[in-house]
């Protein structure tokens, strides 16, 4: 049963730059055919999705962060990261990452991690 | 962006209702939706995919049905751990996006 899990800084300052890592286990990342995603929830907020690496180093992002974000996947060590350049505290939240299928057009999240919150503060 | 719209925002409903859970969206997606649970503190959970078919695993009392700007989550016989918030995502376009989710409380 594939499982993931977040980790990186919980507190990131103005301007800097944050940085998240989700580790796959119970499954290889290089699987085809999976979109290594990430999401996230701002404080009593609905969800935000961020965008996806694919195994092959392809990614796609949402285009209102788009500016400011870097995906990258390293298959050796399955896992997969996020960086988020210029941080305000708008990009305070709760990051979860997830394991994207697709049908068609249909890209549906299962399963995700348990989720890690990042505050940016001074 | 297609815009997700998901009423009521909030429900409340007691042990073995019947309660249905709907999702607009601003254009049309075909049956590009899926349906997720999610408990407080918690990760999402999904509960449906294209529309109307059940993730394996998921309880037989959730169903969800819609096509084109309209989408229903059904659940019958409400149990005590059905009580959380629900949420809406599209896959047709990118950026994919959510509905504002949908709290079922305890009456």
């Amino acid at each position: 049963q594939v499982q993931l899990q977040e980790s990186g800084p919980g507190l990131v300052r103005p301007s800097q730059t944050l940085s998240l890592t989700c580790t796959v286990s119970g499954g290889s990342i290089s699987s085809g055919g999976y979109y290594w995603s990430w999401i996230r929830q701002h404080p009593g907020k609905g969800l935000e999705w961020i965008g996806y690496v694919y195994f092959s180093g392809s990614t796609q992002y949402n285009p209102s962060l788009k500016s400011r974000l870097t995906m990258s996947i390293d298959t050796s060590k399955n896992h997969f990261s996020l960086r988020l350049y210029s941080v305000t505290a708008a990009d305070t939240a709760v990051y979860y990452c997830a394991r994207g299928s697709a049908i068609g057009l249909n890209n549906w999240f299962d399963p995700w991690g348990q989720g890690t919150l990042v505050t940016v503060s001074s | 962006d297609i815009q997700m719209t998901q009423s009521p925002s909030s429900l409340s409903a007691s042990v073995g209702d019947r309660v249905t859970i709907t999702c607009r969206a601003s254009q049309s997606i075909s049956i590009y939706l899926n349906w997720y649970q999610q408990k407080p503190g918690k990760a999402p959970k999904l509960l449906i995919f294209a529309a109307s078919s059940l993730q394996s695993g998921v309880p037989s009392r959730f169903s969800g049905s819609g096509s084109g700007t309209d989408f229903t989550l059904t659940i019958n016989s409400l149990q005590p751990e059905d009580f959380a918030i629900y949420h809406c995502q599209q896959s047709y376009t990118m950026p994919y996006t959510f509905g504002q989710g949908t709290k079922l409380e305890i009456k």
